[in-house]
């Protein structure tokens, strides 16, 4: 089965950029999307077709896929950009999901 | 605009099952592919199943085969997840989530834009 594979945590001051990094094979054919999900809450999409963002998500929020990996980049991390990540892909009829990263603003 | 109203938490014993309800609102359910996830405690996201648009039928996760059920009443507009054989490692946070997909330059990408608020089940003796 597809797997996608995620740093467990990502820690970024506040003010500066945060990358959080998405890796499966050949991912870059394909395209993927992101999640953040803050505490008690349902995820919330940030990211979808590589590079869009939904109506409402800050321009700080981008993102980019080639290869084997894809990259959510923040920039200009606040601090309530303190949440878990997931990025979600679709292989074979089934949606799959990475494990998921925390993001730390200091 | 598409809101998603989940039922409400549920206890059951190992071995019963457990049917969550997902009430679409602002749109029709008959137009819309639904699919379940859920998150067991400090977990990450599990896909279970739903809708696939491309062949029009409803695909279960591997794991769960045998043991989910996804169903939709469309006079109410309302998706179910019915998980039977439950067993602690089940208990978690389900969420409903409306699928989205599109085509482009030769392929097609798929998210989840409208997410429930999710359904707590325990399963605990």
């Amino acid at each position: 089965s597809y797997e996608l594979t995620q740093p467990p945590s990502v820690s970024v001051s506040a003010g500066q950029t945060a990358t959080i990094s998405c890796s499966g094979d050949k991912l870059g054919e394909q395209y993927a999307c992101w999640y953040q999900q803050k505490p008690g809450q349902s995820p919330v999409l940030v990211i979808y077709q590589d590079t869009k963002r939904p109506s409402g998500i800050p321009e700080r929020f981008s993102g980019s896929n080639s290869g084997n990996t894809a990259t959510l980049t923040i920039t200009g991390t606040q601090a309530m950009d303190e949440a878990d990540y997931f990025c979600q892909a679709w292989d074979s009829s089934t949606v799959v999901f990475g494990g998921g990263t925390k993001l730390t603003v200091l | 605009q598409v809101q998603l109203v989940q039922s409400g938490a549920e206890v059951e014993k190992p071995g019963a099952s457990v049917k969550v309800s997902c009430k679409v609102s602002g749109y029709t359910l008959t137009k819309l592919s639904m699919h379940w996830v859920r998150q067991a405690p400090g977990e990450g996201l599990e896909w279970m199943g739903g809708f696939d648009p491309e062949d029009g039928e409803t695909v279960y996760a591997q794991k769960f085969q045998g043991r989910v059920t996804m169903t939709e009443d469309t006079s109410t507009d309302t998706a179910y997840m019915q998980l039977s054989s439950l067993r602690s490692e089940d208990t978690a946070v389900y969420y409903c989530a409306k699928l989205s997909s599109g085509y482009y330059q030769g392929g097609y990408y798929y998210y989840m834009d409208v997410w429930g608020k999710g359904t707590t089940v325990t399963v605990s003796s």
